[in-house]
């Protein structure tokens, strides 16, 4: 079945990359998504991919797929400690109307 | 501005009382969705609607109900409530299979 895997925690200094990294299982999936969640918020889209990208790069963001290990990474550049939150993977399925499979979450502390 | 509105941030009542989250998007979107996240979970879908009156079941559909009557609205409805659906749960709306926008979500707690 579907499923999406992440790492539960990163800490990393302030200043530097972090990366993020998610597994997942299904080929079909059409496009996949970093959300980002701060204490006591929604989720926020920071970037999607879709599944024919090797990459793309938005400012401090910078997401890699590899679709023949079906392993997707958010690096964040110049982590800074507003950059702190849980951020979560998720994959679209084809034909599945829009149903987002999330991973567990990966929870980032940046510390000064 | 463009946003999903759910109400209320934060509930609590008792076993069996019914309680229902409102949701409305102002995006003209056809896609609604509703999700709950539960500690190293993440976020499991609810009940999904394509467009007005067309809703459909995610994975974790029992002991919930939704409706979609106008497209702006998607409200979750828990007829009786129980400990179990003790979580945190967001609304979502979306053109499709990109970009899903979220609500601020809605803390519940069912004593």
């Amino acid at each position: 079945g579907e499923d999406v895997e992440q790492s539960l925690f990163l800490s990393v200094r302030e200043g530097d990359s972090s990366v993020i990294n998610c597994t997942y299982t299904d080929s079909s999936s059409t496009y996949l998504y970093w959300y980002k969640q701060e204490p006591g918020a929604g989720l926020q889209l920071l970037t999607y991919i879709f599944s024919n990208m090797d990459m793309k790069q938005d400012q401090r963001l910078t997401v890699l797929l590899n679709k023949k290990d079906k392993h997707l990474s958010l690096r964040i550049a110049d982590t800074q400690t507003g950059d702190s939150a849980i951020y979560f993977c998720a994959e679209s399925i084809r034909n599945q109307g829009g149903k987002l499979i999330f991973g567990q979450g990966t929870e980032l502390s940046v510390k000064p | 501005e463009a946003q999903v509105t759910q109400n209320p941030r934060y509930l609590i009542t008792v076993t069996g009382k019914k309680l229902t989250v409102t949701c409305s998007q102002n995006m003209n979107h056809e896609y609604m969705s509703w999700y709950r996240q539960d500690p190293g979970l993440g976020l499991r879908q609810i009940y999904y609607s394509m467009n007005v009156e067309v809703t459909d079941k995610g994975d974790v559909p029992e002991g919930y109900k939704v409706s979609r009557k106008e497209k702006r609205n998607f409200p979750l409805i828990l007829e009786s409530p129980s400990p179990n659906q003790t979580s945190l749960y967001f609304c979502a709306s979306g053109l499709g299979e990109e970009k899903l926008f979220f609500g601020s979500g809605t803390q519940l707690s069912v004593l």
